[in-house]
């Protein structure tokens, strides 16, 4: 079963607009990271944020959380064309792998 | 090799067919996990990797998928007796980390398996 939840499904937006997607878990975490994936790709890592951090940035990336609400968010500012993927969160909790939500489909129009 | 490489890239079974995905991990990286992901929908972990020993096989959904990794480098799952459920993309990914708390998970391009 997944734990990560990600909120919306799907967002369109355009090009240059901010993207803000949210994840929701269950359990206490070490880290909850998010991954990228293009159509027909493999999953990259984007970003990793430690429970005992609240916000991490990478570029155009923003990462927040809050442990006591139990979820995340991605923020993606100035969004290009070439944001357009799926994103997921994947929380890592004790010493389980990796596991994944469902994921965001972000369509960034031109 | 600069990643995970998996093979074949795509694959075609008709059902009943025993087939055998190959995941190449990054070199050094310790950890290599197992993923199946149905179309539309986030990768589910099948099995975990701490060098050759299997630690977590709690994801593989039958007794027909049986993964190795005997020299803790390649790895290899296989799946007998393939049924058109069974069709889905399969990712590899490796990881420096152990213990507990892992960092990030480098995914292989995935094979795409398709039951007949």
């Amino acid at each position: 079963s997944q734990q990560g939840e990600e909120d919306p499904q799907a967002l369109s937006i355009q090009e240059g607009e901010n993207a803000t997607m949210n994840c929701s878990y269950k359990t206490s975490i070490n880290n909850l990271q998010w991954y990228r994936q293009n159509s027909g790709r493999g999953l990259v890592h984007l970003i990793l944020i430690r429970s005992n951090e609240r916000e991490k940035h990478s570029g155009r990336l923003r990462v927040t959380l809050d442990t006591s609400k139990k979820s995340s968010s991605l923020l993606i500012t100035a969004s290009r064309a070439a944001d357009t993927a799926s994103y997921f969160c994947a929380v890592n909790s004790g010493n389980t792998p990796l596991v994944f939500g469902k994921g965001t489909r972000l369509s960034v129009i031109a | 090799g600069a990643g995970v490489s998996q093979s074949p890239r795509y694959k075609v079974a008709k059902r009943g067919q025993d087939v055998a995905l190959r995941c190449d991990p990054i070199s050094g990286h310790v950890s290599l996990f197992w993923y199946q992901q149905a179309l539309g929908q986030g990768p589910e972990f099948l099995t975990y990797f701490q060098n050759e020993a299997q630690l977590d096989k709690s994801g593989l959904p039958s007794d027909r998928f049986f993964a190795e990794r005997p020299e803790g480098s390649v790895s290899t799952l296989k799946i007998q007796r393939t049924q058109q459920e069974d069709s889905a993309v399969y990712l590899c990914a490796s990881s420096v980390s152990t213990g507990g708390a892992y960092t990030e998970a480098f995914f292989g391009q995935g094979t795409r398996l398709t039951v007949v």
